[in-house]
Order: C-alpha cells, then sequence, then structure tokens
C-alpha cells in the first residue's frame, strides 16, 4: 500500500546550522508530494510541493527534490532560524483521490 | 489566496452535549473538504471526506453517527460532534481542495482544540 516514512524526532539544532529532514514514500503511480509545517497550536501550512520525478519544491530557504529512483523527498535548508522551531509534515497525494498520505511528522527546534 | 477559516478555535464543553465545528474557505470555492484529528504529539488522523452536496466518505473505524459531516455549499462544511465525551477530546483540522488533479495542495484551517468535560 502507499505509505510515508519520516525520520523521528525531534532535532534539535543551533542556529545557522544545515537542516535534513528524510522523507521516503511508496505508492503506485505517480503521487504528489508534499512538505507541510504546522506551528504550536496551528493548522498545517504549505511549506513546498512537487508534482514529477526530479522536480524541485523551494519556498522560504527550504527544498526538496522528488527522487523516484530512491522514492524519497528529503527537506533541507542552509541555515535554520529559531522561527523554524515546528513540526514539519511529508505527505503524498496519490492518483486517483486528492487524499494526502501523511509521515508521522518531525519536531524541529532550533536554539539561539 | 487560498485561505481557509476553522471556527471555533478553541470549545470547551460538559460531557454528552454536541459540538458544531465550522470550515470555510474564504476566497476559492472547494470541491472537496476533508476532516482530520490529530492527537498530541502525533500525525493527522483522516476522518472523513466531504464533497459538496453529497454524503461524506468515512474512514474505517470512524463512527458516523458521532461525527456528522455536512457539506452544503462549495465554501462550508462543518463536522458535529455528538453526545462528546471526554474521549472526543481532540484537535479537529479541516482542509480545503480546489483542484481537479492531484498536484493541488490542500489548504489547512488552523484547527479546533476541543475539551470535554
Amino acid at each position: 500500500g502507499n505509505s510515508v516514512t519520516q525520520m523521528e524526532g525531534p532535532v534539535t539544532l543551533s542556529e545557522e546550522a544545515f537542516l535534513t529532514i528524510n522523507c521516503t514514500y511508496t505508492a503506485t503511480g505517480y503521487p504528489s508530494l508534499f512538505w507541510y509545517v504546522q506551528y504550536p497550536g496551528e493548522g498545517l501550512q504549505l511549506l513546498l510541493k512537487a508534482t514529477k520525478a526530479d522536480d524541485k519544491g523551494s519556498n522560504k530557504g527550504f527544498e526538496a527534490t522528488y527522487r523516484k529512483e530512491t522514492t524519497s523527498f528529503h527537506l533541507e535548508k542552509g541555515s535554520v532560524q529559531v522561527s523554524d522551531s515546528a513540526v514539519y509534515f511529508c505527505a503524498l497525494s496519490y492518483s486517483g483521490t486528492y487524499k494526502y498520505i501523511f509521515g508521522t511528522g518531525t519536531r524541529l527546534k532550533v536554539l539561539a | 489566496g487560498a485561505v481557509v477559516s476553522q471556527h471555533p478555535s478553541w470549545v470547551i464543553c460538559k460531557s454528552g452535549t454536541s459540538v458544531k465545528i465550522e470550515c470555510r474557505s474564504l476566497d476559492f470555492q472547494a470541491t472537496t473538504m476533508f476532516w482530520y484529528r490529530q492527537f498530541p504529539k502525533q500525525s493527522l488522523m483522516l476522518m472523513a471526506t466531504s464533497n459538496e452536496g453529497s454524503k461524506a466518505t468515512y474512514e474505517q473505524g470512524v463512527e458516523k453517527d458521532k461525527f456528522l459531516i455536512n457539506h452544503a455549499s462549495l465554501t462550508l462544511s462543518t463536522l458535529t460532534v455528538t453526545s462528546a465525551h471526554p474521549e472526543d477530546s481532540s484537535f479537529y483540522i479541516c482542509s480545503a481542495y480546489s483542484g481537479t488533479a492531484d498536484h493541488q495542495p490542500q489548504h489547512f484551517g488552523d484547527g479546533t482544540r476541543l475539551s470535554i468535560l
């Protein structure tokens, strides 16, 4: 079946450190892939997306590349800030429906 | 653009009462809305998919009679938790979808924290 596996958190980094949050998926067909961010007590905000192989999504310094050969969509940022502290969710939308399958979420804490 | 408003943001009520949560798409027409439940420090669990003018499709294990969903217009869906009990306490999040292709993202509301005493 379709699934998303996300690295377990929490991830604790110092400000200006490099961030990678791993996300791999299994899916039939060609899913679209998304990263969402959730700040405490809030809903989810779309961070970036990619709809086909080799697409790179980017926003606010975050990037992720749709790698079909490794079925991955790892989230990266070159220099994190305290304000990036949040929970990050990887998700896929699979063919035939508009439903999402979410990963378990990764909590990021950035220290000043 | 693509703003989804969810109301109320926080509700506390007594056991046995019913609670209605509204989800509105403010600047677009939502062909489909989704309702999720999120437990503390956990991922989102899809409860149901709601299409305008038709009955909601519930995920396995979700009680239809407990969680009533109405999607009367292209901009409004409601979730009613009937005869709520403490175990229904949770964070409920809606999302709205306007596209006809998989690559369109869902747009999420800010969630409703429900506490049943």
